[in-house]
């Protein structure tokens, strides 16, 4: 199947700090998410972005298609941003829904 | 208040039993997933459903068994076959976001089961 590697595997940061994880994808996608799963293992949605650029906030990602990546943006970063950060894709040419995940990466976000 | 419930929160179960953990939906999503998560690893699927009686396995579906007799409803049984059931499980289903953007994914708060 499709392979996800997300990088860094870990970040400390501190309070008001800006970062940038990334997501490699290994061939063609339909659907990209991003997701932050937060301490209690709630996965919240982030930013569905097979390509292009989206803002949410403090939040930003882009999605490079046809070089098979994906960042996201954290800027002005806060405590409550800890969590693990997931890239999830659905292959191109599935229909199942099926999503791949990487392995996350932990972010810390100290005061 | 739409969305997915599952339960319980925290199980526990001894060797050699089964156990069912419960995922109910109110978004009117047709397709429906179980995800499994160790610590320090991504998502792992096990079973998903497109449809109303009708689900296909995952990438670890052994151990495991499934149902689709309702829209809402994908319960996921934990058999005594799986080996290392010691985890934390995901439901999810699929359909249009509140944005109204198609194929999103979301999920439920997890089931966090322990093998004692």
């Amino acid at each position: 199947g499709i392979q996800v590697e997300q990088s860094p595997p870990d970040l400390i940061l501190q309070e008001g700090a800006n970062s940038t994880l990334r997501c490699n994808f290994s061939d063609s996608v339909n659907n990209l998410q991003w997701f932050h799963q937060n301490p209690w293992g709630q996965l919240i949605n982030l930013f569905y972005i097979p390509s292009g650029t989206k803002q949410n906030g403090r939040l930003s990602a882009t999605t490079v298609a046809t070089e098979r990546y994906s960042l996201l943006y954290i800027s002005s970063s806060q405590t409550t941003d800890s969590g693990v950060y997931f890239c999830a894709v659905e292959p191109r040419g599935s229909t199942l829904g099926r999503l791949y995940f990487g392995r996350g990466t932990q972010l810390t976000v100290w005061p | 208040d739409g969305g997915i419930t599952q339960s319980p929160k925290y199980l526990f179960r001894k060797e050699g039993q089964n156990v069912t953990l419960s995922c109910e939906q109110n978004l009117n999503h047709d397709a429906m997933y179980w995800y499994r998560q160790d610590p320090g690893q991504g998502l792992r699927l096990i079973y998903y459903s497109q449809i109303v009686n009708d689900f296909q396995k995952g990438d670890i579906a052994e151990g495991y068994s499934v149902s689709r007799e309702k829209k809402e409803s994908f319960p996921l049984t934990v058999t005594s076959a799986q080996k290392n059931p010691t985890a934390f499980y995901l439901c999810a289903s699929r359909g249009k976001g509140l944005a109204g953007v198609r194929d999103t994914q979301y999920f439920g708060p997890g089931t966090r089961l322990t093998v004692l």
